[in-house]
């Protein structure tokens, strides 16, 4: 199982962009790279996906470079709603194995 | 439904009763996660359902924990003898081959007196 290390918590303000790295030296070859947003008393909403290479849709932008041992969630222009806890997961649903998540990282966005 | 749906949203209990957390997955969704999360913490991963084939229980902290999944739709995780360290949100997620995504329910709040 891939284990995850990211940054335990960062700060932002309004309208700058926030890139959170997440570490993973130990992914497998079929791994995918998920991050999930959550908010409090809600549970984890789906942002972006990848598996190499770059990863746009319309919140978010996911890097990942060649050797796939990390990856960088980017928000763009961030408001005050983007404050949440970010996760990073690595793994393969279909492939029987649990997935676990990583303690993630909490997003504080202040005007 | 729409979403995955779990119930209660709360609960309430006295220390030694047994509880039953109940998931209902999207509609066709084979794979079904249980997961635990105490105040300020992370996920902990309880146990996966895929389908047919036999439950990963790797994740349940002691014996008085138990989830079956009736024909592969709807969970029931059942704790008994509840102990004060058992207070958490319990959040169940489902998924479809059709993509790597879960799909979380909004979690049950278990309050153990």
């Amino acid at each position: 199982l891939a284990k995850t290390t990211q940054p335990i918590s960062m700060d932002s303000y309004e309208g700058q962009e926030v890139n959170i790295t997440c570490s993973h030296n130990n992914i497998a070859t079929n791994d995918y790279i998920t991050w999930y947003q959550q908010f409090p008393s809600q549970g984890p909403r789906f942002i972006i996906q990848g598996y190499k290479t770059k990863v746009t849709n319309e919140v978010a932008s996911l890097f990942i470079p060649a050797d796939r041992k990390s990856s960088t969630l980017s928000l763009p222009r961030v408001s005050l709603s983007d404050t949440a806890v970010y996760y990073c997961l690595v793994g393969v649903i279909w492939a029987g194995t649990a997935l676990i998540f990583g303690k993630g990282t909490t997003l504080s966005v202040s005007s | 439904g729409a979403g995955v749906s779990q119930s209660p949203s709360n609960k309430v209990t006295e220390k030694g009763k047994d509880v039953e957390l109940r998931c209902d997955p999207i509609s066709g969704h084979t794979a079904l996660y249980w997961y635990r999360q105490s105040l300020g913490q992370g996920l902990e991963f309880l146990i996966y359902f895929q389908g047919n084939s036999a439950p990963d229980k790797s994740g349940l902290p002691s014996d008085r924990f138990s989830a079956e999944r009736t024909g592969g739709s709807v969970s029931t995780l059942t704790i008994q003898r509840t102990q004060q360290e058992d207070s958490a949100v319990y959040l169940c997620a489902s998924s479809t081959r059709v993509d790597e995504k879960l799909f979380f329910g909004s979690g049950t709040q278990l309050s153990v007196l």
